[in-house]
């Protein structure tokens, strides 16, 4: 049984261009989360996602950030027209079900760099 | 809104002597706590978790925390480590009963280098 997987491990984009990150859950783990470590910073939660359905955003920037998590296919967090602002590392997150903490496993990360 | 305040960031420690990193939170709520540890180029992995009853709890590693209500810390110590102990610690926090018992929040983690 794989782990959660995150692709591309690195990612470079220039400013203004587009960055997709992909996030595939642990076989049978149908809740996602994504977080965001920012330089000399700690993860910070962005979005919770259950398949098709956003349920908590409260993490996400207003603009240019969005995600889902299709019926099938991997989570995708989407940022759009990134700035230096944007370089980070991103991880995702999955579990089972919500709050079975000894079932929440996170994935290698994807460290984004705008130049 | 919760808080976790890891005091120090960096822990230089030589082999088989005693490690304690320190964790502070804030919350206006009960809590869960945890202690993830990263390895390098790995993703993050829960060391142990405080949800309820005692207030020490141990890892299989050897690794204990002791939940302190009254200080609001949840120090994390080990009696001797090894060199395969480096890697860089997070402590959590989520909301113990709330409705977003699924969100953690962080610390800016320590990083632990276990020296020969």
């Amino acid at each position: 049984n794989a782990g959660v997987m995150q692709n591309p491990r690195h990612l470079v984009r220039r400013r203004g261009q587009e960055a997709r990150l992909r996030c595939s859950p642990m076989k049978g783990h149908s809740h996602v989360y994504w977080y965001r470590q920012l330089p000399e910073e700690g993860l910070k939660f962005m979005v919770y996602l259950q398949k098709e359905n956003i349920i908590d955003e409260s993490g996400m920037p207003k603009e240019r950030f969005s995600a889902e998590f299709p019926k099938e296919g991997p989570s995708i967090l989407r940022i759009q027209q990134v700035v230096r602002g944007d370089s980070a590392a991103y991880f995702c997150a999955s579990s089972p079900t919500q709050g079975s903490w000894e079932k929440l496993f996170f994935g290698s990360g994807t460290q984004l760099s705008v130049l | 809104a919760q808080s976790v305040t890891q005091l120090d960031s960096q822990v230089p420690v030589f082999e088989e002597a005693p490690v304690e990193l320190r964790c502070n939170y804030s919350s206006s709520v009960s809590v869960y706590l945890f202690w993830y540890v990263q390895y390098p180029n790995q993703g993050l992995q829960l060391l142990l978790k405080y949800l309820s009853g005692s207030t020490l709890v141990e890892s299989i590693n050897g690794f204990e925390a002791e939940f302190n209500k009254s200080q609001t810390s949840f120090h994390l110590r080990k009696p001797s480590v090894h060199i395969s102990d480096t890697a860089e610690y997070f402590c959590a926090v989520s909301e113990g009963s709330g409705g977003s018992n699924y969100k953690l929040t962080f610390g800016k983690g320590t990083l632990l280098t276990v020296n020969p």
